[in-house]
C-alpha cells in the first residue's frame, strides 16, 4: 500500500529566508512524487513532480524538491520565501495499482512573515 | 480551456436529505477522483474512475455514498442520507494517466454543510 507522511503541520520562516516543506513516501514500484498547493477557499494547485531523470525537479512560483530514492524523500524547497508563498501545501503519490492511484500527505500550513 | 467544473460550489441541507454533488472533468482526461476535505482528516481520496469505470473504491466511507461515471465527461457523488458528519469540502479531480505522470487537475470543490 502507498503512504505518504508530512511530519510537520506548520513550518515558519522569515521573508528572504530558504524554506523546506518535508515528505516522506512509501510505494511499491516507481513512484510518481508531486507537490500541490492550496489557498484559502480553493482547489489544490499543481506546482512540480517527479517522474524519473534529475533528481532535482523545478516548479512553478520559484520551488524545486529533490527526489531521494534511498530516503524514500521529497521535500520541497525555495531558496528565498515571499509573504505570497504561505498557503497550504500537500505532497502526493501516485502509483499503478490496476490504475494510477494517487493519495494525499495531511499537509504543511506555511507561513512566511514579514 | 476550461478546468474542472463542479456544482454546486455551497450546499446546506438538513440531515436525512439526498445530496447530489456534480462534475465535469477535463476534456481528453480518461482519469477522476472524488476526495474529501476536512480539517479532521485531511484530504481523502474516496473513488477514482478510469476511463468511466471505478477502479478503486476503498476510500468511501459508508454505503450511503455512491458515485457513478455514465460517461467521459459528468460524474456525480451522491450521500443518501446525509449526516452532520459528512460536512466537508468535496473536490472533483481528473487527470490524463500514463506516461503524462499523472498531473491531477482540482475543481474548486463543493462545499456541503449538513444541519
Amino acid at each position: 500500500a502507498q503512504s505518504v507522511a508530512q511530519p510537520e503541520d506548520q513550518v515558519n520562516v522569515a521573508e528572504g529566508n530558504p524554506l523546506t516543506v518535508k515528505c516522506t513516501y512509501s510505494v511499491s514500484g516507481n513512484p510518481y512524487l508531486f507537490w500541490y498547493v492550496q489557498y484559502p477557499n480553493r482547489g489544490l494547485q499543481f506546482l512540480l513532480k517527479y517522474i524519473t531523470g534529475d533528481n532535482l525537479v523545478k516548479g512553478s512560483y520559484g520551488f524545486e524538491a529533490e527526489f531521494n530514492k534511498s530516503q524514500t524523500s521529497f521535500h520541497l524547497k525555495k531558496p528565498s520565501a515571499l509573504v505570497s508563498d504561505s498557503a497550504l501545501y500537500f505532497c502526493a503519490v501516485s502509483a499503478w495499482t490496476g490504475g494510477f492511484k494517487t493519495i494525499f500527505g495531511a499537509g504543511t500550513r506555511l507561513f512566511v512573515k514579514a | 480551456d476550461a478546468g474542472v467544473i463542479q456544482s454546486p460550489r455551497h450546499e446546506v441541507t438538513e440531515m436525512g436529505q439526498e445530496v447530489t454533488l456534480r462534475c465535469k472533468p477535463i476534456s481528453g482526461h480518461d482519469y477522476l477522483f472524488w476526495y474529501r476535505q476536512t480539517m479532521m482528516r485531511g484530504l481523502e481520496l474516496l473513488i477514482y474512475f478510469n476511463n468511466n469505470v471505478p477502479i478503486d473504491d476503498s476510500g468511501m466511507p459508508e454505503d450511503r455514498f455512491s458515485a457513478k461515471m455514465p460517461n467521459a465527461s459528468f460524474s456525480t457523488l451522491k450521500i443518501q442520507p446525509s449526516e452532520p458528519r459528512d460536512s466537508a469540502v468535496y473536490f472533483c479531480a481528473s487527470s490524463l494517466g500514463g506516461i503524462s505522470g499523472n498531473t491531477i487537475y482540482f475543481g474548486e470543490g463543493s462545499w456541503l454543510t449538513v444541519v
